[in-house]
């Protein structure tokens, strides 16, 4: 099974929106509505941010929101804040009845 | 509030069965509503999936380490455990267990994690 793409990193400013993409395939994410996204700071366990490819787990901020187009979805976080710091990785479960992980983007608050 | 905890050696020699139990506290490993996993991160790189497990022995094993990989679960101490044998440098990462809920029959995240525990394969 191939991790799912993402680019290594992004950046942007307080206040910023960005946006992170994980592209897959047709058996993956472009097959399913079965991507999450974690967030995970240094030394930390990973903490889920977003299920579903779009719901919101209780206690996570407004300002992160998901979406799919086709195999590529999609992690925006708006009013970007220096805590949003930190590597995120997009999963998904796979037609294998495998599931899969992206390989992880270090997002960077200028 | 579910928490996990995982436990283990820090170190095994190549060749030798790394072995971590995972101990949830704060609610039932029994819970029919969840199924219970293992994922690990090498060192500075992403995560990969390893496992799952349910409450009544039922497994879903990464196809790269199925050949190397057991689990098991003790509902009486509420924690399940992997084993995985004949290990090599590229086992040495950090371990995670975490919580799966089933949705629809199919679990596709991970709602609480473990603080994960390093294991490094080193003679």
């Amino acid at each position: 099974q191939s991790a799912l793409t993402q680019p290594a990193s992004v950046s942007g400013s307080p206040g910023q929106s960005i946006t992170i993409s994980c592209a897959g395939t047709s058996s993956d994410v472009g097959g399913y509505n079965y991507v999450s996204w974690y967030q995970q700071h240094p030394g930390k366990a990973p903490k889920l941010m977003i299920y579903g490819v779009s719901n919101r787990p209780s206690g996570v901020s407004t300002r992160f929101s998901g979406s799919k187009s086709g195999n590529t979805a999609s992690l925006t976080i708006s009013g970007l804040q220096a805590e949003d710091e930190a590597d995120y990785y997009c999963s998904s479960y796979t037609a294998s009845i495998t599931w899969v992980f992206g390989g992880g983007t270090r997002l960077t608050v200028l | 509030q579910v928490q996990l905890q995982e436990s283990g050696p820090g170190q095994v020699k190549p060749s030798q069965t790394l072995s971590l139990t995972c101990t949830v506290s704060g609610g039932s490993i029994s819970n029919v509503g969840y199924y219970w996993s293992w994922i690990r991160q090498h060192p500075g790189k992403g995560l990969e999936w390893i496992a799952f497990i349910y409450y009544s022995g039922s497994t879903y094993y990464n196809p790269s380490l199925k050949s190397r990989l057991s689990t098991s679960v003790d509902t009486s101490k509420n924690h399940f455990s992997l084993r995985l044998t004949s290990v090599t440098a590229a086992d040495t990462a950090v371990y995670y267990c975490a919580r799966a809920p089933i949705v629809g029959a199919i679990m596709y995240y991970f709602d609480s994690w473990g603080q994960g525990t390093l294991v490094t394969v080193s003679s």
